[in-house]
């Protein structure tokens, strides 16, 4: 099933912050973060485990709320570089391993103004 | 350099013909996966695979196959048996060791179905 990110959309202007959340109705291993600009391939920026373990960039923070099968990205003081379309892919906890399978929200569109 | 490649960027086909897309990585990854992008919509998982001669259908296989007879090569063939083909496709590759890893993507096959 589809996680949930909200809002579907985010406008700011250069140094302002912004918070895009992911809810999934299902149990999850973990969920994974990433950016994508028009016409081009997503990039990864974060990926958040049950458990505390993440990995990712050092100037992207992001939380994971275990007991409510949710998860935040915080993007503080925006750059124009931060104008993309972000998606939440979630994984499923399934017999406590990792099978690679996600499945990715909608998007959210962030759009930074100078 | 290490990535992944696909080819080719744009594709044009004739409503009936099977098309096969290319999608090729260099970075010894032993999983790869084939993502299906609507406009203004998230990734769907049409099949991945997380070792040679071996593949699981995604969320939206109906229409389409794959084959994985080399680590480094996972082509998908559009059949004419999809019927609403034409969309953004992006293949991504991970390192498979059960525990979650990032995506990596390729930059994708913009397919048009005439």
């Amino acid at each position: 099933q589809q996680p949930v990110q909200s809002p579907q959309a985010v406008i700011l202007r250069e140094g302002e912050d912004a918070v895009i959340n992911c809810s999934s109705s299902k149990a999850l291993y973990s969920v994974h973060w990433y950016r994508q600009k028009h016409g081009e391939a997503p990039v990864f920026l974060m990926i958040l485990l049950k458990g505390g373990e993440q990995k990712g960039h050092e100037k992207i923070s992001a939380s994971f709320n275990e007991k409510k099968q949710q998860s935040s990205l915080y993007l503080t003081a925006s750059q124009l570089s931060y104008s993309g379309t972000y998606f939440c892919g979630t994984e499923r906890w399934l017999r406590g391993t990792s099978y690679g399978k996600l499945t990715f929200g909608q998007g959210t569109i962030l759009t930074v103004h100078p | 350099d290490g990535g992944i490649t696909q080819s080719p960027k744009y594709l044009f086909r004739k409503e009936g013909q099977n098309v096969t897309l290319s999608c090729e990585q260099n970075l010894n990854h032993d999983a790869m996966y084939w993502y299906r992008q609507d406009p203004g919509q998230g990734l769907r998982l049409i099949y991945y695979s997380q070792i040679v001669n071996d593949f699981q259908k995604g969320d939206i296989a109906e229409g389409y196959s794959v084959s994985r007879e080399k680590k480094e090569s996972f082509p998908l063939t559009v059949t004419s048996a999809q019927k609403n083909p034409t969309a953004f496709y992006l293949c991504a590759s991970s390192i498979y060791s059960g525990k979650a890893n990032e995506q990596f993507f390729g930059p994708g096959t913009r397919l048009t179905v005439l």
